[in-house]
């Protein structure tokens, strides 16, 4: 099974501030033939499901605002928040799905400091 | 607009199945695969399994943590999904996620709470 590990687990940033999440993939999620990472970014407010943020691991899902960005190829990957708002208080998840099961981070808390 | 609902969750005891429904509206259902996601009560996300369109014969592929013991299975007549679980744990307890597609899931349902207990 491909693991998973987001870092930090928890991180606070001051609110206009950027935070960063980090995700490794234990095996590279970047399919050769296409050129794409099966790798999608979610984040989830206490009571909801998860909201889909970015896949191909750098896609913007419709409606995302541009100041939230996924980077990275391989085993390493990024989530990037710009200017941080208080909505953006929530747990975020990467998950691949280059292959099955597909695997999510154990999530990292985003707070506002 | 996309929906999709669970049902059927609830209090069942060990050893015990329960079958989840997942109702959908405003899509082709026909066209796609279909997905479960549990989250365990204060943890993160598991991947349970999907069953793919009838054009990629309806296959399905699961977690180990559930192989044997879960099927998902469609009608696409009513666009509907379904989770049977059969021979339950505790360790089953969980909000299941009905999810349209496969990865980069853009479409989830409300979640249906599963609690197995004595």
């Amino acid at each position: 099974d491909i693991v998973m590990t987001q870092s930090p687990d928890s991180l606070a940033v001051s609110l206009g501030e950027r935070a960063t999440i980090n995700c490794k993939s234990s095996q590279t999620v970047l399919y050769s033939s296409s050129n794409k990472n099966y790798l999608a970014w979610y984040r989830q407010k206490p009571g909801q499901p998860p909201k889909l943020l970015i896949y191909w691991a750098s896609t913007r899902e419709s409606g995302v605002p541009d100041r939230i960005s996924g980077s990275g190829s391989g085993t390493d990957f990024t989530l990037s928040i710009s200017s941080l708002q208080a909505e953006d208080v929530a747990v975020y998840y990467c998950q691949q799905y280059y292959t099955t099961p597909y695997t999510f981070g154990q999530g990292t808390k985003l707070e506002i400091k | 607009e996309v929906q999709l609902v669970e049902s059927g969750g609830g209090l069942v005891q060990p050893g015990r199945s329960l079958r989840l429904s997942c109702t959908t509206s405003g899509f082709n259902f026909g066209d796609f695969a279909m997905s479960w996601v549990r989250q365990a009560p204060g943890k993160g996300l598991e991947w349970v399994g999907f069953i793919r369109s009838k054009g990629f014969a309806a296959a399905t592929e699961y977690a180990a943590s559930v192989r044997g013991r879960f099927t998902i299975s469609r009608d696409d007549s009513k666009s509907i999904a379904y989770l049977q679980m059969n021979s339950l744990k505790a360790e089953d307890t969980a909000v299941y996620y009905c999810t349209r597609g496969r990865g980069g899931i853009e479409y989830w349902g409300q979640g249906s709470l599963v609690i197995v207990s004595s």
